[in-house]
């Protein structure tokens, strides 16, 4: 069985605060993936970053970085300097054996002008 | 723009119809997933088909069935539709039959029903 917590429903900051999203992870396969996607007011889905459990260095893009740790379960997102455009609700999504998304239940972001 | 298309993006239908939603995935994808997006239940996937086979179930009612044509469109059909049903309708495709292959998802198909 496996299980995928996104804790925090909603977060507001105010633009330029920097803002971490939480995701855990449980599960019992030693191997698997992890993604994150964000869904805009506009709706659509876009993905964000894929990482696999043997690969904890934390990731950079822009103001974007990624922090997942195997021993706790937990592939958090931050986002620095947070814009309006960053407004939206990410998902974490581990995939699953059967090659699915399995997407947690989402945080969705506000960010305040 | 991900590359993957979804017609119509709208549809309103009454109770007991059917409908059906069409996904053209990337160039070269021969992946393509559904998901249902829905207030109550999430997001969570329904089905996959990889280059015309099915490969992967979810949680897919009965009523709904999908197929992959030989040129790698896909088509899901809602039948006997209730007022549950209404949600976003995703269609998703990805390179290869690969559990670490990204997701490109389309901008879905909003379903609503009356």
């Amino acid at each position: 069985a496996q299980k995928v917590t996104q804790a925090q429903t909603e977060i507001s900051v105010v633009e330029k605060e920097d803002v971490t999203l939480d995701c855990v992870y449980e599960t019992r396969d030693t191997t698997y993936y992890l993604f994150w996607y964000k869904q805009p007011p506009s709706g659509e889905l876009v993905f964000l970053i894929r990482r696999n459990s043997f690969d904890e260095q934390n990731e950079i893009s822009g103001r974007y970085s990624w922090n997942f740790q195997k021993s706790t379960s937990s592939f958090n997102f931050t986002i620095t300097a947070s814009q309006v455009v960053d407004s939206a609700v990410y998902f974490c999504a581990p995939l699953t054996g059967a090659n699915n998304l399995f997407f947690g239940t989402g945080t969705r972001l506000t960010v305040i002008p | 723009d991900s590359g993957v298309t979804q017609t119509p993006k709208h549809l309103i239908t009454a109770t007991g119809q059917r409908v059906t939603l069409r996904c053209s995935p990337r160039s070269g994808d021969l992946s393509v997933y559904w998901y249902q997006q829905s207030l109550d239940q999430g997001l969570q996937f329904l089905i996959q088909y990889y280059n015309g086979e099915e490969r992967a179930k979810g949680n897919i009612l009965e009523r709904f069935s999908a197929q992959q044509f030989p040129d790698l469109h896909s088509e899901l059909n809602l039948s006997s539709l209730e007022l549950g049903d209404s949600a976003l309708y995703f269609c998703a495709s990805s390179e290869r039959n690969r559990n670490y292959n990204e997701q490109f998802f389309g901008p879905g198909t909003r379903l609503t029903v009356l």
